[in-house]
């Protein structure tokens, strides 16, 4: 059974880091990628990035580029995101999701089949 | 605000059809297919419908999906209490160069 369980709870001061960590199990894990999304609260999903765990290849949204690394370890099954410069507005749940992202030549296929159970991001003074 | 358009509430009584559409541009659901999701209250999203008209294993075929042009639409046939909740679609945006969701449809049961 596909499983990706995230880490806990997180409060930080504006201005600092964060890293989300999304565990996974139940199937091969470099046979997927892996996409972040965050949902402010009353708002709907926000893509980050994407990162392949077979090929290292990472794709970020424009909104968060030069701000966060996704990284993967195919030792322990993980896909990590890190998020840096904190505001108010990072304030958020952050999903990992189970990503079979190609493109073509003519479009550009994604899924997100399993989520991981969030972990709620506070960023307050 | 999204490029993607949905109306924010849809409802019906048990038994109904409903149905929820998306409509975006030739940059994003004109030319890439369309996923839904849905949000039950407290959960993390679930992928109901990909590719445009695709069910995965699980959901029921109470919920179809379909694309046409620049818009899409989810229906929800013999719609039941448990269906209640908050209904996305997404779609790749060209311009972009990344996923999109739409702002989301409350489905209610009455």
């Amino acid at each position: 059974q596909v499983h990706l369980v995230q880490s806990g709870p997180e409060v930080r001061k504006p201005g600092a880091s964060v890293k989300v960590s999304c565990k996974t199990s139940g199937y091969t894990f470099t046979t997927y990628g892996y996409s972040w999304v965050r949902q402010a609260p009353g708002q709907e999903p926000e893509w980050m990035g994407y990162i392949s765990a077979y090929s290292g290849n990472k794709k970020y949204a424009q909104n968060f580029q030069g701000r966060v690394t996704m990284t993967t370890d195919a030792s322990t099954s993980t896909a990590y995101m890190e998020l840096r410069s904190l505001t108010s507005d990072d304030t958020a749940v952050y999903y990992c999701a189970r990503d079979a992202q190609y493109c073509s030549t003519a479009s550009c296929y994604f899924d997100f089949d399993s989520w991981g159970q969030g972990t709620l991001v506070t960023v307050s003074s | 605000q999204s490029v993607v358009t949905q109306p924010p509430s849809a409802s019906g009584n048990p038994g109904q059809r409903v149905t929820i559409s998306c409509s975006g541009s030739n940059s994003n659901i004109g030319s890439n297919i369309v996923n839904w999701y849905q949000q039950l209250p407290g959960a993390a999203p679930k992928l109901l419908i990909s590719a445009d008209d695709q069910r995965p294993s699980g959901v029921p075929d109470r919920f179809s999906g379909s694309r046409s042009g620049t818009s899409a639409s989810l229906a929800i046939s013999g719609l039941q209490s448990e269906d209640e909740g908050e209904y996305y679609c997404a779609t790749w945006d060209d311009s972009l160069n990344g996923p999109v969701f739409g702002g989301g449809t409350k489905v209610t049961v009455l």
